[in-house]
Parts: structure tokens; C-alpha cells; sequence
């Protein structure tokens, strides 16, 4: 089954917008960590966000924010306005937490393509 | 200045051949992975190390091989019976490996076998 999923192949947004890319996961463990990446073209990637699965208040980290909905299983990141530079692969990831059969493991979605159009 | 770094960033074989991709990192991080990433995928765990000399598999090790003799190295060898090398592969590390540890991305090595 996947763990998870990212429904969204591809967004585009206005720059100066904001957009929000969806992620559900899927775990019975009650300790777990959700992760957002950015994969520009160049390959590498970016670290953006982080949410425990304890943690009561949203996280944000400047222009990310992480919609974090424990009971819907659900950990969007909405960007605020949006930049040119926005544009790139995205990617959320879980990893679960001790006692889990995956300890230690990322397990990663298949990605969101985002284009930000001047 | 503190990262992973791997090398080399394109690399090129002959099928039947071994390969061995460098992964090496100055964190002082307990945990290092291995992700492979297909064109237009997200990244698949091939093998990770939560101490040194221990390693277990992840999701698709099966023509995989590493070896972790040192806290800061973890290459990972691509053998003759991997059936699709081709692809793009990321090194990572994290303090400890618990749930809440952020995890720090390499550049990334493109290996095409022809």
C-alpha cells in the first residue's frame, strides 16, 4: 500500500500567489515525522519543512507553512507568494518513529511538479 | 564548511561491470542513506546505516551492495546483476536516525550504463 501520496502530478501558480500541494500518508504508528523537499532541476534536495506527529501547532518556516490535519492523515504545504525560483519538483516524506517496523526508513512520495508563471 | 559530498557527479559504465558510488559526510551523523530516483519519480531507499558497520536494507537492495567502516563514509557499490543501474542516486545523513531528524541530501550521482 503506499505510505505516501501526492495526488497532484503538476500545479501552476501565479508568482505572488499562493499554492498549496497536497500530501496524505498512511501509518499506524502514533510516532512519525513528515517531511517537505524541493528538487530543483539541478537535482539536489532541499530540505523546506518539518511536522512530528506530537507537535500541536503547524509548523512554518518563513513562506512554507504545513497544513497538518492528524485525524484526515493529511500534511499539505502551502507556499505564499510564490517566486519564479518556486519552481521545481516537490516532495513529502514520512518517516516513522521508534517501534515501527520502518524505523529509521524516509519513505517519499512521487513528487508535485510546480511551475510558477511570471 | 560542514555536508555530504559525492563523487563523481556523472559517471558512465559498460553493462557487467561493478561501480562504486562515493558517499562522504563531515556531520558527525550516526545515520547515512541510500536513495535511488528514477526520471520523473520520487526516491526509492536502497540501503541506510543507523551505526557504523551495521547496514540494512531498504526497499529495492537487490543488486545493491555497502559497507559502513567509518562514521563518515558510505559507498555503495552497483553490481553486474542490478538489472536497470541507470539512474540518478543520492546520498543522505542524519544525526540519528530518529523520526524527527532532518535529513541532509548529497548532490547526487547520474550513472548511466550502457
Amino acid at each position: 500500500a503506499q505510505k505516501i501520496t501526492q495526488t497532484q502530478p503538476g500545479m501552476f501558480v501565479q508568482e505572488k500567489e499562493a499554492v498549496t500541494l497536497d500530501c496524505t500518508y498512511d501509518t499506524s504508528d502514533q510516532s512519525y515525522g513528515l517531511f517537505w523537499y524541493k528538487q530543483p532541476s539541478s537535482g539536489e534536495m532541499i530540505f523546506l519543512i518539518y511536522q512530528g506527529s506530537y507537535d500541536e501547532q503547524n509548523a512554518t518556516e518563513g513562506r512554507y507553512s504545513l497544513n497538518f490535519q492528524k485525524a484526515r492523515k493529511s500534511a499539505n504545504l502551502v507556499i505564499s507568494a510564490s517566486q519564479l525560483g518556486d519552481s521545481a519538483m516537490y516532495f513529502c516524506a514520512m518517516r516513522e518513529g521508534p517501534g515501527g517496523t520502518s524505523y529509521g526508513k524516509l519513505t517519499f512520495g512521487q513528487g508535485t511538479i510546480l511551475t510558477v508563471h511570471p | 564548511d560542514g555536508g555530504i559530498t559525492q563523487s563523481p557527479k556523472y559517471l558512465f559504465r559498460k553493462e557487467g561491470q561493478n561501480v562504486t558510488l562515493s558517499c562522504e559526510q563531515n556531520l558527525n551523523h550516526d545515520a547515512m542513506y541510500w536513495y535511488r530516483q528514477d526520471p520523473g519519480q520520487g526516491l526509492r531507499l536502497i540501503y541506510y546505516s543507523q551505526i557504523v558497520n551495521d547496514f540494512q536494507k531498504g526497499d529495492i537492495a537487490e543488486g545493491y551492495s555497502v559497507s559502513r567502516e567509518k562514521k563518515e563514509s558510505f559507498p555503495l557499490t552497483v553490481t553486474s546483476a542490478q538489472k536497470n543501474p541507470t539512474a540518478f542516486y543520492l546520498c543522505a545523513s542524519s544525526l540519528r536516525g530518529l523520526a524527527g531528524d532532518e535529513q541532509y541530501f548529497g548532490p547526487g550521482t547520474r550513472l548511466t550504463v550502457t
